[in-house]
C-alpha cells in the first residue's frame, strides 16, 4: 500500500524552529518529486515547497523562502521540511504529498501551531 | 502567487450535474495545462480527482470531469450523489516552479 506518514509537528513559539519528517512506504520515492502542502485551520490549501527526485532542485512559495528548507533522503525513504523563524501565520496542518504537477498521494498531515 | 478564485459554495440535487469554477490568470491556468482538482472530506487528506485539466486517475468515477477555457478551469460532477457533499479544491502551475491552489468550494447536495 502506498503511504506517507508525517511527524514532527507541535507547538512552537514565534521565531522558533521545527523539523517535519515524511516517511514513505509502498513505493520508491527516488522516482518522484515530493512536495509539502499546508492547510490553515478552516481554510484552504497552500503549496509550500517541492524537491526533485535526486534533491538537485528545490522550490518554495515566496512566503517561506529563506526560512524553510526541503530535503530528502531516498535511502531512508524520507522527505523533510526544516522550518526556521516561524511566524503565527505558519500555523497549519502540513501535508507531505507525492508529485510535482499533481499530488496523487497524501499523508494524514501534522499540525504545527506557532504561538506564545 | 495569488490564490485561484473558487465559489465558496455550490449546490445541486441528487442526480443533477454541478460545475465548480476555478478562475486564475494567464500566468497560471491560462498559461499551462497543469490544472488538478482535489476532493477533501472533513479532517482527511485531499484526494486527487482530476489532473492535467481533464485526466482522471484510476479509481475515480467517470461522473467527475474537468475542462478549461481561457483563464478558468471547471470541475463537473454529474449524477450527483450524497457522498459528493464535501470540499473541492483546484490547483494550477503558476510558472517559475510554483503552484497555487484555489480557496475551496463546499458542495451541498440538496
Amino acid at each position: 500500500e502506498v503511504q506517507l506518514v508525517e511527524s514532527g509537528g507541535g507547538l512552537v513559539q514565534p521565531g522558533g524552529s521545527l523539523r517535519l519528517s515524511c516517511a514513505a512506504s509502498g513505493f520508491s520515492i527516488s522516482n518522484y518529486w515530493m512536495s509539502w502542502v499546508r492547510q490553515t485551520p478552516g481554510k484552504g490549501l497552500e503549496w509550500v515547497a517541492n524537491i526533485k527526485h535526486d534533491g538537485s532542485e528545490k522550490y518554495y512559495v515566496d512566503s517561506v523562502k529563506g526560512r524553510f528548507t526541503i530535503s530528502r533522503d531516498n535511502a531512508k525513504k524520507s522527505v523533510y521540511l526544516q522550518m526556521n523563524s516561524l511566524r503565527a501565520e505558519d500555523t497549519a496542518v502540513y501535508y507531505c504529498a507525492r508529485g510535482e504537477s499533481w499530488f496523487d498521494c497524501w499523508g494524514q498531515g501534522t499540525l504545527v501551531t506557532v504561538s506564545s | 502567487q495569488s490564490a485561484l478564485t473558487q465559489p465558496r459554495s455550490v449546490s445541486g440535487s441528487p442526480g443533477q450535474s454541478v460545475t465548480i469554477s476555478c478562475t486564475g490568470t494567464s500566468s497560471d491556468i491560462g498559461g499551462y495545462n497543469y490544472v488538478s482538482w482535489y476532493q477533501q472530506h472533513p479532517g482527511k487528506a485531499p484526494k486527487l480527482m482530476i489532473y492535467d485539466v481533464t485526466k482522471r486517475p484510476s479509481g475515480v468515477p467517470d461522473r467527475f470531469s474537468g475542462s478549461k477555457s481561457g483563464n478558468t478551469a471547471s470541475l463537473t460532477i454529474s449524477g450527483l450523489q450524497a457522498e459528493d457533499e464535501v470540499d473541492y479544491y483546484c490547483c494550477s502551475y503558476a510558472g517559475s516552479y510554483a503552484w497555487v491552489f484555489g480557496g475551496g468550494t463546499k458542495l451541498t447536495v440538496l
